[in-house]
């Protein structure tokens, strides 16, 4: 089955600053690889995704870069705000069967004012 | 707008004594997933519905059961409940639509304490 590692596992950064997580993914047929953001208590929320065919996908301040080959993915996010601060998971699935989720282990986001 | 809805949003329940937690959609998703989320943990996938076919994860214990009786609806039942079953639960839908894969809406989840 599918495996997902994510690093780091906590994250502290300076109010302004860039946040980079990084995944990495076990499954080559795997071919969508959403984020979530979790704050304390509250449901996982969708912040962006990316398929497989194509390598970088920018919301506003967020991005997500897929590099297919090294079976990596990476949530980039600048100027950050203490908003931002929450945990954060990758995920990655294929199509067909049962598209199932297989999630990282989070990253714990501190913005510091 | 709620979309997935969870209830009860908190339960308590007594060692061994059976819990049920439901989740409704408004989004006419044709798969539902339930997941067990421990503190400082990612969501473990238990078991999902595509429509009514129900797909078990090999590592889910025996004594965590789900219905579902209709598209809108489906059910966690814990027929007993031990201590390290105190999780939040999240119900999830998506839309297994084409060739593509889907995104999850997760519902607001439902904690369970066991006493």
């Amino acid at each position: 089955g599918e495996n997902v590692e994510q690093h780091p596992s906590t994250l502290s950064v300076q109010e302004g600053d860039s946040a980079v997580i990084k995944c990495t993914y076990s499954d080559s047929a795997s071919n969508y690889f959403p984020w979530y953001k979790q704050e304390l208590g509250k449901r996982p929320q969708l912040i962006i995704d990316i398929r497989s065919n194509v390598g970088e996908k920018k919301d506003q301040r967020i991005a997500v870069t897929l590099n297919k080959t090294a079976k990596h993915f990476s949530l980039h996010i600048t100027e950050t705000q203490p908003e931002d601060s929450a945990v954060y998971f990758c995920a990655a699935s294929r199509a067909g069967g049962r598209r199932a989720l297989t999630f990282g282990s989070g990253t714990r986001l501190q913005v510091q004012p | 707008d709620a979309m997935v809805i969870q209830n009860p949003r908190y339960q308590v329940t007594q060692f061994g004594k059976p819990v049920t937690l439901s989740c409704s959609q408004t989004l006419n998703h044709n798969v539902m997933y339930w997941y067990q989320q421990k503190s400082s943990q990612a969501p473990k996938l238990l078991f999902h519905y595509y429509d009514k076919d129900f797909n078990n994860e090999a590592d889910t214990p025996d004594n965590f059961q789900s219905r579902r009786p209709n598209t809108s609806f489906c059910f966690l039942d814990i027929r007993s409940p031990g201590l390290g079953d105190a999780a939040m639960y999240l119900c999830a839908t998506s839309s297994r639509a084409g060739t593509g894969t889907d995104t999850q809406y997760f519902g607001p989840g439902t904690r369970l304490t066991v006493l």
